[in-house]
This record gives structure tokens, C-alpha cells and sequence, in this order.
């Protein structure tokens, strides 16, 4: 069975400051592939970033970067110097299926005041 | 990444009656799917639809209630029958590319409330 596991229901920050999402996964598949998305107030859901098992490399987009760590089973994604714009829920997803179902963890309200 | 529409984008309904939301990709793609969005909840997989077959639903989710069609590679509709309260949810199409284990992306997704 897979599962995906977002502790953090919401973090509140203020702008600027740096915060870190968790997500921690389960699956017994050696193949699988990990994303984040974004989902605004205004509901749609923004495709953020996609990791295969295979590819522990870090990565760096922006403001955004995150950091893939097999041996604790973490995808945990960092926003640094937060803006307003980043308020939104944030969800990771899980899939070892390369046609479809993701699992979606719970979703991290993030709410970033000025 | 394809550009997905979804139509209609919010309504309200009456309890016991029926809607029919439509989703569209300017691309073909292999698959698409429905998930719903409960109030406050993440999301859930409905069903996958694939083109020139029946869609294949997920546990709690049944044909009578959620009925899809995918006449094409481009065009999918999920009804949602007999509403309750309990439907008021948003529904969102996602498709994914032409390769396996391709990123999927989502539609805007439809807001319904049922009164």
C-alpha cells in the first residue's frame, strides 16, 4: 500500500522568512515517482515539481528547492524568502504507477501574512 | 504541459438532481482522470478514463453515481447523479502525457454545492 504523509496541517509565516514543507512517503516499490503541486484559493492545481526513485539530486528552482532523501523516505520542499503569493496549499503525491492514480497526502496550508 | 478547461466551473444544484461537467485538453492524451476535492479534504481518485473503453473506478465510487464517457482523446464528461449535500466537493479533471509515468496536470476544476 502507498501512502503519503503531510504533518503539517498549516504553517503561518511572514514575509520573507524561509519554511520548509514535509512530506514523508511509503511505498514498497523500488520504482516510483514523487510531485509537489500547488492549489491557490482559486482552487486550480499548479504542478510544482516531479521526481523519479531513481534521482536523489536536489534541485533548485527559484525560491523553491527541494530536497529528495531515499534513506528517511522525505520529499520535503523549501520556500525561501516567502511572498504573499506563495499562500496556498501545497500537496505532495505519490504514484508507482506509470499510468496513473497518484496518492495525495493531506496538504500543507501555507499562509504567508506581509 | 497541456491547456485543460473544465466546464462548468461552479454551480449550485438542487438536491436529486443531476450535473454533467465537462473536461477539455487542447492536446490527444492517453489518460485522463476525475478526482473530487471534499471541503477542506485532498484529493481523491474517481475513476480513469481511458478513450474506446469503460472507465475504471476506484473503491467507493460506483457507475451509477459517476457515470464518464471519453469519446475522444481530447474530450471527457463525469455526471454526477442523484446529488446530496454530501456531493458539494470540486471536481477536477487531470490528463497525462503520451509517455508512462508522464506528470499529470490538472483542469481548474469545477466548484459544486448542492443544496
Amino acid at each position: 500500500a502507498q501512502k503519503v504523509t503531510q504533518a503539517q496541517t498549516e504553517i503561518s509565516v511572514v514575509e520573507k522568512e524561509d519554511v520548509t514543507l514535509d512530506c514523508v512517503y511509503e511505498t514498497r516499490d523500488t520504482t516510483y515517482y514523487l510531485f509537489w503541486y500547488k492549489q491557490p484559493p482559486s482552487g486550480e492545481l499548479v504542478f510544482l515539481i516531479r521526481r523519479n526513485s531513481f534521482d536523489e539530486q536536489n534541485e533548485i528552482s527559484g525560491r523553491y528547492s527541494w530536497n529528495f532523501q531515499k534513506s528517511t523516505s522525505s520529499f520535503n520542499f523549501t520556500i525561501t524568502a516567502s511572498q504573499v503569493v506563495d499562500s496556498a496549499v501545497y500537496f505532495c503525491a505519490l504514484t508507482t504507477d506509470s499510468w496513473g492514480k497518484l496518492q495525495f497526502g493531506a496538504g500543507t496550508q501555507v499562509v504567508v501574512t506581509p | 504541459s497541456a491547456v485543460i478547461s473544465q466546464k462548468p466551473s461552479r454551480d449550485i444544484c438542487q438536491r436529486g438532481t443531476s450535473l454533467t461537467i465537462q473536461c477539455q485538453v487542447d492536446s490527444q492524451v492517453t489518460m485522463m482522470f476525475w478526482y473530487r476535492q471534499q471541503p477542506g479534504q485532498s484529493l481523491t481518485l474517481i475513476a480513469t478514463a481511458n478513450q474506446g473503453s469503460e472507465a475504471t473506478y476506484e473503491s467507493g465510487f460506483v457507475i451509477d453515481k459517476f457515470p464518464i464517457s471519453r469519446p475522444n482523446l481530447t474530450f471527457s464528461t463525469l455526471t454526477v447523479s442523484n446529488m446530496s449535500p454530501e456531493d458539494s466537493s470540486i471536481y477536477l479533471c487531470s490528463v497525462q502525457g503520451r509517455g508512462r509515468a508522464d506528470t499529470q496536470y490538472f483542469g481548474p476544476g469545477t466548484r459544486l454545492t448542492v443544496l
